[in-house]
């Protein structure tokens, strides 16, 4: 068990500028989903995909935020023409096919400062 | 719609004492109910679940919750802090009503800070 992998681990991007995440999901993990978490708050749901179907969306999600898992394994979130209020932690975890009470696995996060 | 509160942002306890860390949820259907833990620039680490039967459930590292359906609680408990406790603690449910998501929704997390 490899565990979520999540990369960068940091990055500082100039506001407007646009950013890529990478989440990869323990293997046999087939749903995947994306969070936000600022300082002082829980996650926040954003995404999720089950397989390489992006099955439910946040309105957290705004049309600069899009999220895919082409092949059902990997999945890259991308936040274009970024805010100051964009900053924050963007958590990825993942879980294994199944019933619908089983854990979420984190991976450690990639942590957006826009300046 | 389905929610949780955590109504302290800190809870402050000395090493050795019992701990409790309050989690209060709402939902339309019967609730799966977890507890996580957050170390710093660490992910969320998961302790323990609720899904049904006994509303006492242990999990790891010595933590246990009780379930209270009359007060929609699940309160995380130790008999015992360790000042290595000290962390994030998060509390998540999910709805089990018929046609809901996959999607736990957290509460907005209790610092814990065990005292040497």
């Amino acid at each position: 068990d490899t565990g979520v992998s999540q990369d960068p681990r940091h990055k500082i991007t100039k506001r407007g500028q646009n950013v890529t995440f990478r989440c990869d999901p323990i293997s046999e993990h087939n749903r995947l989903y994306w969070y936000r978490q600022t300082l002082g708050q829980g996650p926040e749901f954003l995404t999720y995909f089950q397989n390489e179907a992006q099955l439910e969306k946040s309105r957290l999600l705004s049309d600069r935020f899009s999220a895919e898992r082409p092949k059902g394994s990997f999945s890259t979130l991308e936040i274009q023409r970024t805010e100051q209020g964009d900053s924050a932690m963007y958590l990825c975890a993942s879980s294994p096919p199944g019933t619908a009470y089983e854990k979420l696995f984190f991976g450690s996060g990639t942590q957006l400062s826009v300046l | 719609a389905q929610s949780v509160a955590q109504p302290e942002d800190q809870v402050n306890v000395a090493e050795g004492n019992p701990l409790t860390v309050k989690c209060t949820y709402s939902v339309s259907g019967n609730p799966y109910l977890f507890w996580y833990v957050q170390y710093p620039n660490r992910g969320l680490q998961f302790l323990l679940k609720y899904i049904t039967g006994d509303n006492l459930v242990k999990g790891s590292y010595g933590f246990e919750a009780e379930f209270n359906k009359s007060q929609t609680s699940f309160h995380l408990k130790k008999p015992s802090a360790l000042v290595s406790d000290s962390a994030l603690y998060f509390c998540a449910v999910r709805d089990t009503k018929a046609g809901g998501s996959y999607i736990p929704t957290f509460g907005r997390g209790t610092s814990l800070i065990v005292h040497p």
